[in-house]
């Protein structure tokens, strides 16, 4: 079963920036949060991963809690491209040979 | 782009029959590991090669196997094809150590009749 909670969907007007939350209150010390997205039918799109620090690249930001019990992928500036399905993924480094273990996600869509 | 290949994109098969699917992996890379994806749902884990060799499975019956090739490549084969398969069947690559984040193929849409 998947590690983390997310909202099942949220809107967003284009060129403000998404704040999408995640969950994970179980998290253990070693794993990481890692960031996916999936636009319809397509194969899901490495975003972005982070173990404690704030992380930044040129799609995005994610910031973690202190308590590292939640986080939030920000979008700064969303796009009719952004609409997909994004997944938080709570594992260790790579998900490794156990897989990477997908919820259902939060399907976030950006309107004109 | 990722530079995961997987072919055919789509294909039907019905009932009984065999399925082979194929990943090219990312240059550099000497991980695969396969997921399928129904409808609706998040992708779920299938199995991992690593070397040549099943490092990790997820919960699917013997009847998905995989093979993986000296040049990191990679098959799934499904024996006896059930209409609950037809689903979106990904690969995703990583490497060269393990543990390392994934990137993920276009998949493969196979639909049994």
């Amino acid at each position: 079963d998947a590690k983390t909670t997310q909202p099942p969907s949220m809107d967003c007007a284009e060129g403000r920036a998404a704040n999408l939350p995640c969950n994970h209150s179980t998290i253990s010390g070693n794993e990481y949060v890692y960031w996916y997205r999936q636009i319809h039918s397509q194969g899901p799109q490495y975003i972005i991963h982070g173990l404690k620090n704030n992380e930044t690249n040129e799609m995005a930001s994610l910031i973690i809690t202190e308590d590292r019990k939640s986080s939030t992928l920000i979008l700064p500036h969303a796009t009719l491209r952004d609409t997909a399905v994004y997944y938080c993924i709570v594992e260790y480094s790579g998900g490794g040979a156990d897989g990477l273990t997908f919820g259902k996600g939060t399907h976030l869509i950006i309107q004109p | 782009e990722t530079g995961v290949t997987q072919s055919p994109t789509h294909l039907i098969k019905t009932r009984g029959q065999q399925v082979t699917l194929r990943c090219s992996s990312q240059s550099g890379h000497n991980t695969v590991s396969w997921y399928q994806q129904a409808l609706g749902q998040g992708p779920q884990f299938i199995f991992q090669y690593y070397r040549e060799e099943e490092n990790g499975r997820g919960n699917f019956p013997p009847r998905f196997s995989g093979l993986q090739f000296p040049n990191y490549s990679s098959e799934l084969n499904v024996n006896a094809l059930e209409l609950d398969d037809s689903a979106l069947y990904l690969c995703a690559s990583s490497g060269p150590q393990s543990r390392e984040t994934q990137y993920f193929g276009p998949g493969t849409r196979l639909l049994v009749l």
